[in-house]
């Protein structure tokens, strides 16, 4: 079975700082994909950035990316310039495939990330 | 852009009694995963279906059983419901398996068993 580590429970950062969220990962699959979703106090889990195992170059997506190195198995995720309202809970994920074709995620215990003013 | 829409976005229930949620995919999906996230957890992953086809089931109990429809939404039925079944219960939707696939998270449905 595939596992997510997240080592942060939580962060504190200062605003306009950058932050890196770590995650690390295990599988013995060659093809998977890891994900990062954004969880605000309201509950919504918000996609942020998306890598796959045979992507050369590490993901970006505005203000996060995804620094990827595939030998340390860590997906740790980073946003630069951080703003007040990043403050929420950080969730990386993979893909594990299902039985049936669809693909479920297996999730980190997540990163609460809190930006001071 | 479209997203996932969930109802209701908040119920609460009494224990031994059932509950139905409903998710409408993005359209055009025709994958749908629900995921149960109890206080303080991270979402574990309950059940999916693909093209109106059961797909994978995770930790569901038995009391529980969702189907996906010919229009693609899906429900989730609850029965029996104990106060342990309280959680934040998300549906995702996607377009399909594949390298590239993501999953997309509806604003969730709140449940409260008392």
């Amino acid at each position: 079975a595939q596992k997510i580590t997240q080592t942060q429970p939580g962060m504190f950062v200062q605003e306009k700082e950058a932050v890196t969220l770590d995650c690390t990962y295990d599988t013995s699959d060659q093809s998977y994909g890891l994900f990062w979703y954004k969880q605000p106090s309201s509950g919504e889990m918000i996609f942020l950035i998306y890598q796959g195992s045979y992507d050369e170059q590490n993901a970006t997506e505005g203000r996060y990316s995804l620094n990827f190195q595939k030998a340390r198995k860590s997906a740790n995720l980073v946003i630069s310039a951080s703003q007040l309202g990043d403050s929420a809970m950080y969730f990386c994920a993979m893909r594990e495939d299902g039985t049936g074709g669809a693909q479920k995620l297996v999730f980190g215990q997540g990163t609460r990330l809190t930006i001071n003013p | 852009a479209a997203g996932v829409i969930q109802s209701p976005r908040h119920l609460i229930k009494e224990k031994r009694e059932t509950a139905t949620l409903k998710c409408y995919p993005i359209p055009r999906h025709d994958t749908v995963y629900w995921y149960q996230q109890g206080p303080g957890q991270d979402p574990q992953f309950l059940i999916s279906f693909y093209e109106k086809m059961q797909s994978d089931k995770g930790s569901i109990p038995d009391r529980f059983s969702a189907q996906q429809f010919s229009d693609y939404h899906s429900e989730l039925n609850m029965s029996s419901l104990e106060l342990g079944d309280s959680a934040l219960y998300f549906c995702a939707s996607s377009s399909g398996p594949g390298e590239q696939e993501t999953q997309y998270f509806g604003p969730g449905t709140r449940l409260l068993v008392l």
